[in-house]
């Protein structure tokens, strides 16, 4: 079983939709979340990141964790075609030393408009 | 705020040449990591850098890949001899440490290689 499990779709929207990203994981030392966003031929961007569960808002992105299920999501509301792009849900370890990420293997979207 | 840069932006080699890339972090991120990302996969950890220390090179091929970090701030990650599966987006992040403790890494470009 792979550490980090995502779909890697692709997942084609209608603009205005509201889309669910997932990620599930098998390792409960991971603490912290985050989603970045990478388009085509550009290096990943941080979109959002979290260390506890519960949820997460910022504008139209809402990230959700879910410790006891370990299970992720980024929620993205009135979805934009400027949204295409992949996302990949990035974990790390707590702990001193190394800060290594541990990545899914990103979902592709498409929002049409 | 400038982000992290990287060079050159495509690299195209035969197996068994050798290669170089570059990378020049935000001002001030002690931290400095190095991913190989193939294509239709995430990010993989090639080596972190704390200063101009190693801090983790367990998933680095030490036997043709090499990482220095001269002076605490730019880094050379080199390739040598490359392979086919070499081919991949080597990209360069760094981060700094906040209140959480979360070190967010920020991402260059990336280097695309291919190696025919």
């Amino acid at each position: 079983q792979k550490e980090v499990e995502q779909d890697p779709g692709p997942l084609s929207v209608p603009e205005g939709a509201i889309v669910s990203l997932n990620c599930t994981y098998s390792n409960s030392a991971f603490q912290y979340f985050m989603w970045y966003r990478q388009y085509s031929r550009k290096g990943p961007e941080l979109l959002m990141y979290t260390y506890s569960s519960g949820n997460k808002e910022d504008g139209r992105f809402t990230a959700q964790v879910d410790k006891s299920s370990k299970y992720i999501s980024l929620f993205i509301r009135d979805s934009q075609p400027s949204d295409s792009a992949t996302y990949l849900c990035a974990l790390r370890r707590s702990g001193a030393g190394s800060y290594q990420l541990t990545f899914g293997k990103g979902t592709k979207l498409s929002v049409i408009p | 705020e400038a982000g992290v840069a990287q060079s050159p932006r495509y690299k195209i080699i035969e197996k068994r040449q050798s290669v170089a890339f570059w990378c020049n972090p935000i001002s001030g991120h002690a931290t400095l990591y190095w991913y190989q990302q193939i294509l239709g996969q995430g990010p993989k950890l090639l080596i972190q850098f704390q200063n101009n220390g190693v801090v983790d090179d367990s998933q680095l091929p030490k036997d043709r890949f090499s990482a220095e970090r001269l002076k605490g701030v730019d880094s050379t990650l080199k390739i040598q001899p490359a392979k086919l599966e070499d081919s991949a987006v080597y990209l360069c992040a760094s981060s700094f440490p906040t209140g959480t403790g979360s070190h967010e890494q920020y991402f260059g470009p990336g280097t695309r290689l291919t190696v025919t």
